[in-house]
């Protein structure tokens, strides 16, 4: 079965700082991952995702997220932490060969200090 | 703008009244999707349509219903709602139901029922 784990359910880091929101994944067989964040009282918007190809991904807002296949990892990264970051981000898998289902994380919130 | 709406965005509710959130995109997408949002679990499918007049369940269905008349509108029904289900609800489309497809996500709805 199709899982994802986020490990930490909150993150913090001083503005200024690098970031990392930790994610790791099970499928069966070839994952497309992907990040989406939820500010409050929004909705989620679309970060960025893993398809093939390069393993180090980039996508909005300056983030970017490395694949790693024999850690089964797909960790979200941005080098300059900003306080605007603060939000709660969603790590999600999808399994090619088992449907359309997005299996999402748990979530970790973000709190950027200023 | 391409956006996807709900309506409404609050609602409270009594055990076994009828309701329906209903669900709209301008995109054009084929792929529309529903999830429920609850504190440590993350974002649970709970009905998708591959496209007009083609519904399948996803993983926590029971106590719902939906449709695909158009392919703009995908309302969600929950004909005798229990306090269970109160929840945070997110539509969410798509391109097409392919697996690499990021998906676009509405508001939310915040339902109490009590």
């Amino acid at each position: 079965a199709q899982s994802v784990a986020q490990p930490e359910d909150q993150v913090n880091v001083a503005e200024g700082n690098p970031l990392t929101v930790k994610c790791t994944y099970s499928v069966s067989g070839n994952p497309y991952l992907f990040w989406y964040v939820q500010y409050p009282n929004r909705g989620l918007q679309f970060l960025l995702k893993y398809i093939t190809g390069d393993n180090l991904v980039k996508g909005s807002y300056g983030f970017e997220a490395e694949f790693n296949k024999s850690q089964t990892s797909f960790h979200l990264k941005k080098p300059s932490a900003l306080v605007s970051d603060s939000a709660l981000y969603f790590c999600a898998v999808r399994d090619f060969q088992a449907g359309t289902a997005l299996i999402f994380g748990k979530g970790t919130t973000l709190s950027v200090s200023s | 703008e391409a956006q996807v709406t709900q309506n409404p965005r609050y609602l409270i509710t009594v055990t076994g009244k009828k309701l329906t959130v209903t669900c709209s995109q301008n995109m054009n997408h084929e792929y529309m999707s529903w999830y429920r949002q609850d504190p440590g679990l993350g974002l649970r499918q709970i009905y998708y349509s591959m496209n007009v007049e083609v519904t399948d369940k996803g993983d926590v269905p029971e106590g719902y219903k939906v449709s695909r008349k158009e392919k703009r509108n995908f309302p969600l029904i929950l004909e005798s709602p229990s306090p269970n289900q109160t929840s945070l609800y997110f539509c969410a489309s798509s391109v097409q139901a392919s697996s690499y497809n990021e998906q676009f996500f509405g508001p939310g709805t915040r339902l109490t029922v009590l």
